[in-house]
């Protein structure tokens, strides 16, 4: 089965700063890998996908991601933190389910504050 | 807009009360989930239809049942429901195969 971890539950950054949150995770096959983020009080919302080919993935937001098999990571990056950018992000794992649609695995989250 | 709405957004009920949630995704999609979203936990798929048809049921308590009549709406009927259900209940769609899952804002349940 699927997993994954994302080891910093909370990350603070001055705006303006550069981030990185990080995620790995844990698949036999070749992983379909998401982020997600998430509002307060709000429902999740796709910033980027990675399925096949290039492994540095663009986003909405100016958010990036690279995918690096050897390191069964999938690390979000933002060149600029703006003040919006505070809330929670969430990686996830795709695998198929065989039967036309497939499961995501999230990760616990993490949770981002942006100092003004 | 997210494309997939989910009503209410919250509610709060008693143990022995009945109640259902309802989500409708307006993008055409054939796989609907439903999902469990609790505090420092990650989020747990629930139930997962495609094409109308439950394809996935995660081991959830018989206390949740779904309900997909058509593949635009998916219903999740509660009843004699725990303090632990107390969660914000997520649902997706997404389009056969391996296509993105798209959110809808949740429903926050509280259980007295």
């Amino acid at each position: 089965a699927q997993s994954v971890t994302q080891p910093d539950i909370h990350i603070t950054v001055s705006e303006g700063a550069s981030l990185e949150l990080r995620c790995n995770y844990s698949y036999g096959a070749t992983p379909y890998l998401f982020w997600y983020v998430q509002s307060p009080g709000q429902g999740l919302q796709l910033l980027l996908k990675y399925f096949s080919g290039d492994t540095l993935v663009q986003g909405i937001k100016g958010f990036e991601a690279e995918f690096k098999r050897s390191q069964s990571s999938f690390n979000l990056r933002k060149p600029s933190v703006h003040w919006s950018d505070a809330a929670e992000y969430f990686c996830a794992v795709g695998a198929g389910s065989g039967a036309g649609s497939y499961q995501l695995t999230f990760g616990k989250g993490t949770k981002l504050s942006v100092i003004p | 807009e997210t494309g997939v709405t989910q009503t209410p957004r919250h509610l709060v009920m008693g143990m022995t009360n009945k109640k259902s949630l309802k989500c409708e995704q307006h993008l055409g999609h054939n796989a609907m989930y439903w999902y469990k979203q609790s505090a420092k936990k990650p989020l747990e798929l629930m139930f997962v239809y495609n094409f109308k048809e439950q394809t996935e049921n995660n081991s959830v308590p018989s206390r949740f049942s779904p309900e997909c009549p058509n593949s635009s709406h998916l219903f999740l009927h509660l009843h004699t429901l725990q303090p632990e259900d107390s969660a914000l209940y997520l649902c997706a769609s997404s389009q056969d195969g391996a296509q993105p899952q798209h959110f809808g804002d949740g429903t926050r349940l509280s259980i007295l």
